[in-house]
C-alpha cells in the first residue's frame, strides 16, 4: 500500500461551522504534513508531525488545529474559518522523521470552500 | 525574497521536443531538492536529489543537481501531451532543529500535439 488517503474530497462550510479533515497512510511513514494550496500557487507548508509529535507550525492561525492520534492518522480541525481559507488542503507523508528529509507522498487533497 | 526560483514560469512546446526546466535556490543548510509534477490535483513525486553531479533518470525524465552553483535542472525528452502539467521544485533545509520546505512557483508546461 503506497497510498495517502484524504477525506472528504470536497467540503463546503460556513464561517461558524466546525469540521475536520482526515488523512491516513499505512506505509509506516514517520512524518506527516499538512499543506495549503491556493489556485495557481505552489503548496505552502502548514504543519509537520514527526514521530507523532508536532514539530513544525508555520505560524498558522489558531482556527486550524492539527492532531495526530496515531502514526497512521493525521487530522486538521477547522473552526471559525474565513472565506480566504478556501483552498486545496494537501496531506503528505514521508518515511523518515525530522530532522531528516525524505520523499513526500501526497494525498489527493480536500477542496475546501468557506462561505 | 524568494528562496526557490523556477524558470521559465511557462513553456509551450510541440510533441517530440526536449525541454529543460530550471530551479535555483538560495538557502543555508541545504538538505535536498525535490521535483514534483502536478496535474489537476495533488503533486506526484518525480525525483529527490541530495548529491551534486549524480543524474537521476526515470524513463524520459532526468534531473541533476549542482550544489556549487545552487541549481537543478529537469529534462524531459520526446515530450508527449501527457507531460503537460505544472512542474514544482521544492528545497528542504534546516537551521538548528527547524525544518523548512519551500516550493518554487512552478513551471507550467504545455505540450501541443
Amino acid at each position: 500500500d503506497t497510498e495517502v488517503t484524504q477525506t472528504p474530497k470536497h467540503l463546503v462550510m460556513g464561517m461558524t461551522n466546525k469540521k475536520s479533515l482526515k488523512c491516513e497512510q499505512h506505509m509506516g511513514h514517520r512524518a506527516m504534513y499538512w499543506y495549503k494550496q491556493k489556485a495557481k500557487k505552489p503548496p505552502e507548508l502548514m504543519f509537520v508531525y514527526s514521530y507523532e509529535k508536532l514539530s513544525i507550525n508555520e505560524s498558522v492561525p489558531s482556527r486550524f488545529s492539527p492532531e495526530c492520534p496515531n502514526s497512521s492518522l493525521l487530522n486538521l480541525h477547522l473552526h471559525a474559518l474565513q472565506p480566504e481559507d478556501s483552498a486545496l488542503y494537501l496531506c503528505a507523508s514521508s518515511q523518515v522523521g525530522l530532522p531528516y528529509t525524505d520523499t513526500q507522498y501526497f494525498g489527493p487533497g480536500t477542496r475546501l470552500t468557506v462561505l | 525574497e524568494d528562496k526557490v526560483v523556477q524558470s521559465p514560469l511557462s513553456l509551450v512546446v510541440h510533441e517530440g521536443d526536449t525541454v529543460t526546466l530550471n530551479c535555483s535556490y538560495e538557502v543555508t543548510n541545504f538538505r535536498s531538492l525535490l521535483w514534483y509534477k502536478q496535474e489537476k490535483k495533488a503533486p506526484t513525486f518525480l525525483f529527490m536529489l541530495t548529491s551534486s553531479g549524480i543524474e537521476k533518470k526515470s524513463g524520459r525524465l532526468s534531473s541533476i543537481l549542482d550544489k556549487k552553483e545552487l541549481f537543478s535542472i529537469l529534462n524531459i525528452t520526446a515530450t508527449q501531451t501527457g507531460d503537460s502539467a505544472i512542474y514544482l521544485c521544492a528545497v528542504s533545509y534546516s537551521g538548528g532543529s527547524n525544518y523548512k520546505l519551500t516550493f518554487g512557483k512552478g513551471t507550467l508546461l504545455t505540450v501541443n500535439p
